[in-house]
């Protein structure tokens, strides 16, 4: 089992339109937990970051988290074009120097 | 003004030479990190430095060898190069020990090995 699972997508929605994005993991003492954005040929791009179960709003995001069920999920409210972008999740393990594990991205595609 | 900067962005070499990349952050954080992209875009670590002292070295060839001089500098050379190696190589930077440890990301160097 990979440790931090995505679907790979492309998923594709109209502008306008709710996206949401999943990621589980698989270490149930992880800590934190981040999306990323990643604009093809840029670097990864911090969006949001969470650490406590429930539910974290920044401006058009929301970060979900479930510790006991073990997923994440990142939801982008009234999608723009400008959204398409390949969304990493990434988990932070207890007590593993910072490390940060990466899932495979999910390739998003906001149609106008 | 860059907070965390890579040089260079492109490199294009023969198999069998050596390379260097160098990354440096003003940022003011404590730790650096190697992270390798391959061309399936999955970004994996390789190696971490926190003020100066490697924290984390995952499964990587001893053809890669990391240097840390400074707790803002941390440059990566690797001997040999194969056609494997191949990939987008990110320097990251942040603060080890706040809650969220958030990395922040240089642009990249793009190596091919032909």
């Amino acid at each position: 089992q990979k440790e931090v699972e995505q679907n790979s997508g492309p998923l594709s929605v109209p502008e306008g339109a709710i996206a949401s994005l999943n990621c589980t993991y698989s270490d149930r003492g992880s800590q934190s937990f981040f999306w990323y954005r990643q604009y093809s040929g840029k670097s990864p791009e911090l969006i949001m970051f969470i650490y406590s179960n429930g539910d974290k709003e920044d401006g058009r995001f929301t970060a979900q988290l479930n510790k006991a069920s073990q997923y994440v999920s990142l939801l982008i409210r009234d999608s723009q074009p400008s959204d398409s972008a390949t969304y990493l999740c990434a988990v932070n393990m207890l007590n593993q120097g910072g490390k940060l594990i990466f899932g495979q991205g999910t390739e998003l595609s906001v149609k106008p | 003004d860059t907070a965390v900067s890579q040089t260079p962005k492109y490199l294009v070499t023969q198999m069998g030479n050596d390379k260097s990349i160098k990354c440096e952050q003003n940022l003011g954080h404590d730790t650096m990190y190697w992270y390798k992209q391959d061309s399936k875009k999955f970004l994996k670590i390789m190696f971490s430095y926190n003020n100066k002292e490697l924290i984390i070295n995952e499964t990587v060839p001893n053809r890669f060898s990391p240097k840390s001089p400074d707790k803002a500098h941390l440059n990566l050379h690797i001997n040999s190069l194969e056609l494997g190696d191949s990939a987008v190589y990110f320097c990251a930077s942040s603060h080890l020990g706040t809650a969220a440890n958030v990395l922040t990301f240089g642009a990249g160097s793009r190596l091919t090995v032909l």
